[in-house]
C-alpha cells in the first residue's frame, strides 16, 4: 500500500494555465515536504510545511497543508516549460522512516 | 546538494555478480538513506541509518544489505544482482533545521544501475 497518494499522477497543460496537484496521506504528517525532479536528474528540494493550515510560496508556486495535517496541495499559478517535470511529496508518517508520493508528471506544452 | 556524492554514477553488472553503491557525505549528518526509484513506484525507502553501525530497513529491503562504518559514508550492497534490482539509486541525508525542531532531506545525484 502507498503511504502517500498523488493525483493527478500526469498532468499536460498549456503554458500560462494554473494547476494543482494534491498529496494525501491517511494518517498524520509530521512535516510535509514537496521536490521537484527534472527528467533523468536528482531532487530538489522546493518547500516544506510543518504546521496544520500552513502556505509557503516560492516564485509561482504555492503550496499548503490543510489544517488536520493529512492533505497538501501545490498549486503552480501561470505555468512555463521551466515547470515541468516530476512532482514529488514527502514526509514523515512513522518513526525515522520517510515516505514519498506517487509521484506526478508534469508537461507544459509551449 | 549538502555535500553528497554517489559513486559510481552509472554501472552494468551481470546476474549473480556483488554491487556495492557508495554514499559519501561531508557534513557529519546522523540520518543517512538509501531509495530506489521506478517507474510505476516512485521513490522507495530500501534501508537507513541513524549512526555509526545503526541500521534499519525500510521499505523494500530484500537483497540488499548496509554498512555504515564511518559517519561520512554509507554504503548499499546487492549480494547477487538481479535483473529486478535495474534501477536508480538515491541516497539522501536529513538535515536538522536549527530552531524548527524539523529535518530537511537532501538527495545526492543518484546512481543508474543496469543488471544483465
Amino acid at each position: 500500500s502507498q503511504e502517500l497518494e498523488q493525483s493527478p499522477q500526469s498532468l499536460i497543460v498549456q503554458e500560462g494555465k494554473n494547476l494543482t496537484i494534491n498529496c494525501t496521506s491517511s494518517k498524520t504528517l509530521y512535516g510535509l515536504y514537496w521536490y521537484k525532479q527534472k527528467y533523468g536528474e536528482g531532487l530538489i528540494f522546493l518547500m516544506m510545511l510543518q504546521k496544520g493550515g500552513e502556505e509557503k510560496s516560492h516564485e509561482k508556486i504555492t503550496a499548503k497543508l490543510d489544517e488536520k495535517k493529512q492533505q497538501s496541495s501545490l498549486h503552480i499559478t501561470a505555468s512555463q516549460p521551466s515547470h515541468a517535470g516530476i512532482y514529488l511529496c514527502g514526509a514523515y508518517i512513522t518513526g525515522n522512516q520517510f515516505y514519498f508520493g506517487t509521484g506526478t508528471s508534469l508537461t507544459v506544452i509551449p | 546538494d549538502a555535500g553528497i556524492t554517489q559513486s559510481p554514477r552509472h554501472k552494468v553488472t551481470e546476474t549473480g555478480t556483488p554491487v556495492t553503491l557508495r554514499c559519501h557525505q561531508t557534513e557529519n549528518h546522523r540520518y543517512m538513506y538509501w531509495y530506489r526509484q521506478d517507474p510505476g513506484h516512485g521513490l522507495r525507502l530500501i534501508h537507513y541509518s541513524y549512526g555509526v553501525k545503526d541500521t534499519d530497513k525500510g521499505e523494500v529491503s530484500d537483497g540488499y544489505s548496509v554498512s555504515r562504518s564511518k559517519t561520512e559514508d554509507f554504503l548499499l550492497t546487492l549480494e547477487s544482482a538481479t535483473s529486478s534490482q535495474t534501477s536508480v539509486y538515491f541516497c539522501a541525508i536529513s538535515v536538522l533545521l536549527t530552531g524548527r525542531g524539523s529535518y530537511e532531506q537532501y538527495f545526492g545525484p543518484g546512481t543508474r544501475l543496469t543488471v544483465t
